[in-house]
């Protein structure tokens, strides 16, 4: 299975300021069909998960544009422009190239 | 506006068999490939299964064997049917639509 690590997986951060998560895999999470197949979902507290990014860098519709992604093959980034609390929860990378389907630990994102 | 409303959770010794039903609305179940993941309390994502447009499933090793996703394209409804449940299944169990879209999720709870 390919195994998603996400660090840190405690991020404090102060109102205002940026944040930035990594996530790395396993294997390269190319496709066949040419595409990078990696997701962040974000949960805040006693909700569902909530996508944000799909193929590493596209923002879903309604997202926020301080919320980005970057990177390819086996090394990706969230970054969060300038953090609000409304942002306070768990984020986590998740991989649809390889089956199973895999995530990361999560991140825990609080405010200072 | 899309809603996924899963259904069927609840308390079950191990051993014992559930069905869990997700009725959808503002999408069409046949339409893209649909999904269940789960989240044990506390802890991280899981994903447990997933049928394709075309009808092929696929299964995580945890599940295989015990687990069978399912759906009934007149009803617009995904199902899982589990059985031989064991303690380590218990979870929030969230029904998906494609990667984006996410239920509200149903708690199964095994326990004797």
């Amino acid at each position: 299975d390919v195994v998603m690590t996400q660090s840190p997986l405690s991020l404090p951060v102060t109102l205002g300021q940026p944040a930035s998560i990594s996530c790395r895999s396993s294997q390269s999470l190319v496709h066949s069909d040419g595409n990078t197949y990696l997701n962040w979902f974000q949960q805040r507290p006693g909700q569902s998960p909530r996508r944000l990014i799909y193929k590493a860098s596209d923002r879903d519709s309604g997202v926020p544009d301080r919320f980005s992604g970057s990177g390819s093959d086996t090394d990706f980034t969230l970054k969060i422009s300038r953090v609000e609390a409304e942002d306070v929860g768990f984020y986590y990378c998740m991989q649809g190239t390889h089956w199973p389907w895999t995530f990361g630990q999560g991140t825990k994102v609080e405010i200072k | 506006d899309v809603q996924l409303v899963e259904s069927g959770g609840g308390l079950i010794q191990p051993g014992g068999s559930l069905r869990l039903s997700c009725a959808a609305s503002g999408v069409t179940v046949s339409s893209n490939y649909m999904s269940w993941v789960r989240q044990a309390p506390g802890k991280g994502l899981e994903w447990v299964s997933l049928i394709f447009r075309g009808g092929s499933t696929y299964y995580a090793d945890s599940v295989k064997g015990r687990f069978t996703i399912s759906r009934d394209n007149s009803k617009n409804a995904l199902f899982l049917q589990m059985n031989d449940l064991r303690v380590e299944d218990a979870a929030v169990y969230y029904c998906v639509f494609g990667s984006g879209r996410w239920g509200q999720g149903t708690l199964v709870t095994v326990s004797s």
